[in-house]
């Protein structure tokens, strides 16, 4: 099993573009999360669902949008990217809470 | 709005010796969860627990779980170079993790 599979795996993009960052899971949890990691700090949780259809905000949603459509695919959109934006994502999926995780996805906003 | 400090963040310990990293979290939960992260990696789960009193081991790490003082422990048997890595803690609350700082673990020969 793949698991948990982020793409892409780096991207630098300029003030202001749009960018969709994918997260496939082959593992059939219904639970998954995307979280951003700032250097040297933990995990903030920006977006979840529990299920195909289903999304709610975490704690810094701002900038960023989610859908849910099947139950593998969880993608992140970040419209009219910043520099605060710059960050290492992480895309996990659970049964429950216990999070399995992806490899990340390394973003640097300039 | 739900808490979680770790200390210390930084720990640079020799080998051979033993120490005790500590979570401490500010709201009800009976859900804790201890991951690795290795620089430039992904989050390895290390334990879940699950309850008051659960206590955990793998090799030389051991987790146990207080959920009436709110308080995780991570105890370092016989520390060796491998262990360095950045250990986190994450509590559940109401379907979301929320995560500790992390701890910076340094083993120095």
């Amino acid at each position: 099993n793949a698991g948990v599979t982020q793409t892409p795996k780096f991207r630098i993009l300029k003030i202001g573009q749009s960018m969709t960052l994918q997260c496939t899971q082959d593992m059939n949890h219904n639970y998954m999360y995307w979280y951003r990691q700032d250097p040297g700090m933990g995990l903030k949780l920006i977006y979840y669902s529990v299920g195909a259809g289903i999304t709610d905000k975490g704690e810094v949603p701002n900038g960023y949008n989610v859908s849910r459509s099947t139950t593998e695919d969880f993608p992140l959109r970040l419209e009219l990217a910043a520099p605060s934006q710059t960050s290492v994502y992480f895309c996990a999926s659970g049964r429950y809470t216990e999070a399995f995780f992806g490899q990340g996805t390394r973003l640097t906003v300039v | 709005e739900l808490k979680v400090e770790q200390n210390p963040l930084f720990l640079s310990m020799q080998e051979g010796k033993n120490y005790t990293i500590y979570c401490n979290y500010s709201t009800t939960s009976d859900r804790l969860y201890w991951y690795r992260q290795d620089p430039g990696k992904s989050l390895e789960s290390l334990f879940v627990l699950l309850s008051n009193g659960a206590v955990k081991q793998e090799g030389r790490l051991m987790a146990s779980l207080d959920t009436k003082a709110r308080l995780s422990t991570l105890h370092i048997t016989a520390a060796v170079h491998d262990l360095s890595a950045t250990y986190f803690c994450a509590v559940d609350s109401a379907r979301q993790l929320t995560f500790g700082s992390g701890t910076q673990l340094t083993v120095l020969p």
